[in-house]
């Protein structure tokens, strides 16, 4: 298994422009979780999905973003419009059942917003 | 308010050193802790996990115990090398959740 798949690897973007970050999760994990790790907060659970569907958002920090889960094998997280304090690392995560199986995550996402 | 503390000073030994790094929490009823290994560039890797009815898990070199009484958990690597060094975090369930909660870790420095 190539593990947790995240697109793109760096992210350069302008402020007021919309991003969409991409994740592929291991085949057969049920679980989906986004995080954003940054070095004064840590890594911070934004949002995540049982089965494809969002259980708990209440993470995500505004608005301007939102995420989506179509199907098993793909989720997305967009920001709309991104701003500077956006910039962070952005994790995708996956695992079977909850936690007691350990989380696999992705390489991450750097998004830089000028 | 819940809290998860590390240390966030790094800690620097000598290889063939055991290492230990502390997880202590407040507010927290946790029914599993975990340990995870970051390195520079990369997502954080699972290493180990533990339940709030066990005081102790081995694996290879790595040791973790947990004490709910203290609410802390001691993470050892025996016989430290240069390649253990990284970021370790620790992660946190609450009973009832389905969630982690990560403390912001602390790196680790192993000299040859």
């Amino acid at each position: 298994d190539a593990g947790v798949i995240q697109s793109p690897r760096h992210e350069v973007t302008e402020m007021g422009q919309e991003v969409t970050l991409r994740c592929k999760p291991i085949s057969g994990h049920d679980y989906l979780f986004w995080y954003r790790q940054t070095m004064m907060r840590g890594l911070e659970l934004l949002i995540y999905f049982n089965n494809n569907v969002p259980i708990d958002d209440s993470g995500m920090p505004e608005d301007r973003f939102s995420a989506k889960m179509p199907n098993a094998s793909f989720s997305t997280l967009k920001i709309q419009p991104s701003e500077p304090r956006d910039s962070a690392v952005y994790f995708c995560a996956s695992s079977f059942r909850t936690a007691p199986y350990g989380y696999t995550f992705g390489s991450g996402t750097r998004l830089t917003v000028v | 308010s819940q809290k998860i503390e590390q240390n966030s000073e790094a800690l620097n030994i000598q290889e063939g050193k055991t290492a230990t790094l502390t997880c202590n929490y407040t507010n927290y009823s946790p029914a599993y802790l975990q340990w995870y290994r970051q390195d520079p560039g990369r997502g954080p890797v699972f290493l180990l996990l533990i339940r709030e009815n066990e005081k102790e898990k081995r694996k290879e070199r790595l040791k973790v115990t947990f004490d709910t009484t203290l609410k802390q958990s001691l993470f050892h690597i025996t016989a430290s090398q240069p390649a253990d060094s990284a970021t370790y975090l620790c992660a946190l369930m609450n009973s009832g959740y389905s969630t982690l909660t990560f403390g912001k870790g602390t790196m680790l420095l192993v000299s040859p």
